[in-house]
């Protein structure tokens, strides 16, 4: 597609129920990434993958976070027995591959809050 | 670990200034440095990549300029206009062969007519 297009926009939910996030990247980016903002944070990265694989998921705050990406194509973020912390919005970028000269696009995020 | 520190964290202008806003680093590793805007309820756009053999980039009305030996970046705004309101947010990826980005908390810019 055109932009990096990211599903739902809105998530409300209440704690302890599990939630999946989709991202949907650039024809033809290999490389994915999920990021984290808190409210009045900065951004946190999650997890990167090229292409199916995840070389660096060092950012998942805990096992109840979990990520797959198919066909080298759309990623889903699964959260499970969600926590009120874990409200923030939610952010997927894409680029041509994963190297340091490649612009990053990012989609306009899912927003998840956690009653 | 690479941290990154933007100041000032909220800036608010009358339309037609210049503009300076601040990027630190910590890491002069860093591999390249890119700048983001960020609107509110909205994701981040890419506004200028400066590569770690490069000390400027340019377009329109911005201008980045990178200086690794210091560990800093500027982004300077030209003319300001009430458009250009939003957060601005630097970032640069730790060297290692692939862009894990690591981001500063933004400057809430704001431009009044």
């Amino acid at each position: 597609g055109a932009g990096v297009s990211q599903s739902p926009s809105n998530k409300v939910t209440e704690k302890g129920k599990d939630v999946e996030l989709r991202c949907d990247p650039i024809s033809g980016h290999t490389a994915l990434y999920w990021y984290r903002q808190s409210l009045g944070q900065g951004l946190e990265f999650l997890i990167y993958f090229q292409g199916n694989s995840a070389p660096d998921k060092s950012g998942l705050p805990s096992d109840r976070f979990s990520a797959e990406r198919t066909g080298g194509s759309v990623s889903t973020l699964t959260i499970q027995r969600t926590q009120q912390e874990d409200s923030a919005v939610y952010l997927c970028a894409s680029s041509f591959h994963g190297g340091g000269a490649n612009v990053l696009t990012f989609g306009a995020g899912s927003r998840l809050t956690v009653l | 670990k690479q941290e990154v520190t933007q100041i000032p964290a909220a800036l608010s202008v009358p339309e037609g200034e210049n503009l300076v806003l601040n990027c630190s680093f910590t890491d002069s590793a860093i591999y390249n440095l890119q700048w983001f805007r960020q609107d509110p309820g909205k994701g981040l756009t890419s506004l200028l990549l400066i590569q770690s053999s490069q000390r400027e980039q340019t377009s329109g009305r911005l201008n980045a300029s990178l200086d690794k030996s210091s560990g800093r970046s500027t982004l300077y705004i030209a003319a300001s206009q009430p458009g250009d309101s939003a957060t601005y947010l630097c970032a640069g990826p730790k060297s290692g062969g692939y862009n894990k980005l690591i981001f500063g908390a933004g400057t809430r810019l704001a431009v009044h007519p």
